[in-house]
């Protein structure tokens, strides 16, 4: 059960893109379209923005959106904002029916 | 309004046990697969356990598997998290959270389990 990958931080300027990756193996975010990922501020809960790989739930931006390719997911963050400085963690199902996350991304708004 | 409070946490000594829960409100509880994740302090969110709507399934990270036990009672709208044999390593926030095809939709707003002497 490795944690899925992600950068330890990225940032841009608002009004900018911006893209994290998640890498994992086929028998995880390769396997299956049950990639989702999370916002997390400081000192809350996490909040789904992203599930089944390229799905929003009600209430999120169209601002997020998510994609897959082979073993390795993105979640890109366009027209960023201040608001979207969080930390990120993208989640996959696996083969061995558990749920990893990855080791989260640090997003800075400069 | 979905609702998920957890209780339970608190400082425990190393080797001691906790039962954690989740009181679950604003949704048919029976309908939905359930999972605990925890979060040490500064750190990533770690996966630790879910189980399924009538609580005949279940299934565990490698770090808790036979230490912890996940399990509901749907007549109380409730979720539990048994903990036993702790240790330093299992110091964090549980967030207990709603299952959406294996996207957590709804999380609690976490509890803290401190193990130290």
């Amino acid at each position: 059960q490795s944690a899925l990958t992600q950068p330890a931080s990225v940032s841009g300027s608002p009004g900018q893109s911006i893209t994290i990756s998640c890498t994992g193996t086929s028998s995880d975010v390769g396997g299956y379209n049950y990639v989702s990922w999370y916002q997390q501020h400081p000192g809350k809960a996490p909040k789904l923005m992203i599930y089944e790989v390229s799905n929003r739930p009600s209430g999120v931006p169209d601002r997020f959106s998510g994609s897959k390719s082979g073993n390795a997911a993105s979640l890109t963050i366009s027209g960023l904002q201040a608001e979207d400085e969080a930390d990120y963690y993208c989640s996959s199902y696996t083969s061995s029916s558990t749920v990893v996350f990855g080791g989260g991304t640090k997003l800075t708004v400069l | 309004e979905v609702q998920l409070v957890e209780s339970g946490g608190g400082l425990v000594q190393p080797g001691g046990s906790l039962r954690l829960s989740c009181a679950a409100s604003g949704f048919t509880f029976s309908s939905y697969w359930m999972h605990w994740v925890r979060q040490a302090p500064g750190k990533g969110l770690v996966w630790v356990s879910r189980i399924n709507s009538n609580g005949g399934s279940t299934s565990y990270a490698d770090s808790v598997k036979g230490r912890f036990t996940i399990s509901r009672d749907n007549a109380k709208n409730t979720l539990y998290l048994q903990m036993n044999s702790l240790g330093a390593e299992d110091t964090a926030v549980y967030y207990c959270a709603r299952d959406r095809n294996f996207a957590l939709d709804y999380w609690g707003q976490g509890i803290l389990v401190t193990v130290s002497s």
